[in-house]
């Protein structure tokens, strides 16, 4: 099974800052790197696929990169409605294994 | 408008089962692979189970293999994920969700709103 490690587990940020978190997979998984940001009560919602195209309706500020084993997730300038749980999952080969999340929650 | 709705969660004893629904429209079901996620109380999002477009193909987590089973109907437009021997750390949210393609790229697009399984006694 391919091991997803994120980093940092939790983060505290403010309206406006630009926010990084990373994800680091056990074995070269390509680009089949996904994004999710889970709200309490909601279902997850795919920001970010194949590493970096960000999915349809997903705002600009929301970026991706990497490739191999070394991804990041980029969120320009937070909104409010940005303070989730954020997961990376790979889709290379099944288990599609999840990161063990990352809290963003306001400063 | 692509929908994902889930039922069949209840309150179930150790060692028991429960068979999961998944009802799907909105999207040509046979064309894309499925899944099961869950997410227990103060845990992260964990995955459990895919099938195929027909079903040929299934996989599972390592935490549930041998005791859940996942299925799908394409001519219900239909996902099932049948559970057994259950224990109490299968507690969780239980949630569908299609797959953006017919192979692993892509991630998962729609989810639906999930079925509550607590395992108690």
């Amino acid at each position: 099974d391919i091991q997803m490690t994120q980093s940092p587990s939790s983060l505290s940020a403010s309206v406006g800052d630009r926010v990084t978190i990373a994800c680091r997979a056990g074995q070269s998984i390509s680009r089949y790197l996904n994004w999710y940001q889970h709200k309490p009560g909601k279902a997850p919602k795919l920001l970010i696929y194949g590493a970096s195209t960000v999915q349809s309706g997903v705002p600009s500020r929301f970026s991706g990169s990497g490739s191999g084993t070394d991804f990041t997730l980029t969120i320009s300038r937070l909104q409010p409605e940005d303070f989730a749980t954020y997961y990376c999952q790979q889709s290379y080969s099944p288990p599609h294994t999840f990161g063990q999340g990352t809290k963003l929650d306001i400063k | 408008e692509v929908q994902l709705v889930e039922s069949g969660g209840v309150v179930v004893q150790p060692g028991g089962s429960l068979r999961l629904s998944c009802a799907a429209s909105g999207f040509i079901f046979d064309d894309y692979m499925l899944h099961w996620v869950r997410h227990a109380p103060g845990k992260g999002l964990e995955w459990v189970s895919l099938i195929s477009w027909n079903g040929d193909i299934t996989y599972y987590s390592d935490f549930v293999k041998g005791r859940f089973t996942i299925s799908r109907d394409n001519s219900q437009n239909s996902l099932y994920l049948h559970m057994t021997s259950l224990r109490t750390e299968d507690t969780a949210l239980y949630y569908c969700a299609k797959g953006l393609s017919s192979s692993g790229w892509g991630g998962y697009d729609y989810w639906g709103q999930g079925t509550q399984v607590t395992v108690s006694s």
